[in-house]
């Protein structure tokens, strides 16, 4: 079993949809909680970024954590086809040994 | 423009053969990861780097090598290769030694890819 679980998609919906995006995990030492985001042929780029349980908005993003479900969500509100990229979540724990582990990857497209 | 720039962009290979990527952090940052990104395992976290030091271990393969120089700048070093080793690898660097830090971003590079024949 994946310690990150994440739905591949691909997911399409049509321009100012609200989309939702999900993860779950297995490690309960996971403290910290990521979105990026991975447009074609590029890195991946930091979108989101929380600590341990609760909720995040920037601007038509938001992320939430439940710890004690482990799992994780990103919502679009008024989604633009500029949004069509791959959503990876990411997450790691305390300690010193830094591993920043990924899910899959959620291929989202918007269509105009 | 995250910063961090790896060469080369792209590189095919033949089975059996050694390659070497390379990878320039931004500015500053001491850190350096090495992921693995294929079609069927999404990323994979590889190994990290702190400021020339070994500091974490992922799924990386016996054939697979890495170091960091002195001047910062890593190599990843894959050998006696695979047609399975065929994917994008990513380098990411940021300022923290260990754990996600202030604000956990890694900033990656645009990637190598690798094409074993």
């Amino acid at each position: 079993q994946k310690e990150v679980e994440q739905d591949p998609g691909p997911l399409s919906v049509p321009e100012g949809a609200i989309v939702s995006l999900n993860c779950t995990y297995s490690n309960s030492a996971f403290q910290y909680f990521m979105w990026y985001r991975q447009y074609s042929r590029k890195g991946p780029e930091l979108l989101m970024y929380t600590y341990s349980s609760g909720n995040k908005e920037d601007g038509r993003f938001t992320a939430q954590v439940d710890k004690s479900s482990k799992y994780i969500s990103l919502f679009i509100r008024d989604s633009q086809p500029s949004d069509s990229a791959t959503y990876l979540c990411a997450m790691s724990g305390v300690d010193s040994s830094y591993k920043l582990i990924f899910g899959s990857g959620t291929r989202l497209l918007v269509r105009p | 423009d995250s910063g961090v720039t790896q060469t080369p962009k792209h590189l095919i290979t033949a089975t059996g053969q050694r390659v070497t990527l390379r990878c320039s952090p931004r500015s500053g940052d001491l850190s350096v990861y090495w992921y693995q990104q294929s079609l069927d395992q999404g990323l994979q976290f590889l190994i990290q780097y702190y400021n020339g030091e070994e500091r974490a271990k992922g799924n990386i393969l016996e054939r697979f090598s890495a170091q960091q120089f002195p001047d910062l700048h890593s190599e990843l070093n894959l050998s006696s290769l695979e047609l399975g080793d065929s994917a994008l690898y990513f380098c990411a660097s940021s300022v923290w030694e260990g754990g996600a830090g202030v604000t956990g971003e890694l900033f990656f590079g645009e990637g190598s890819r690798l094409t074993v024949l």
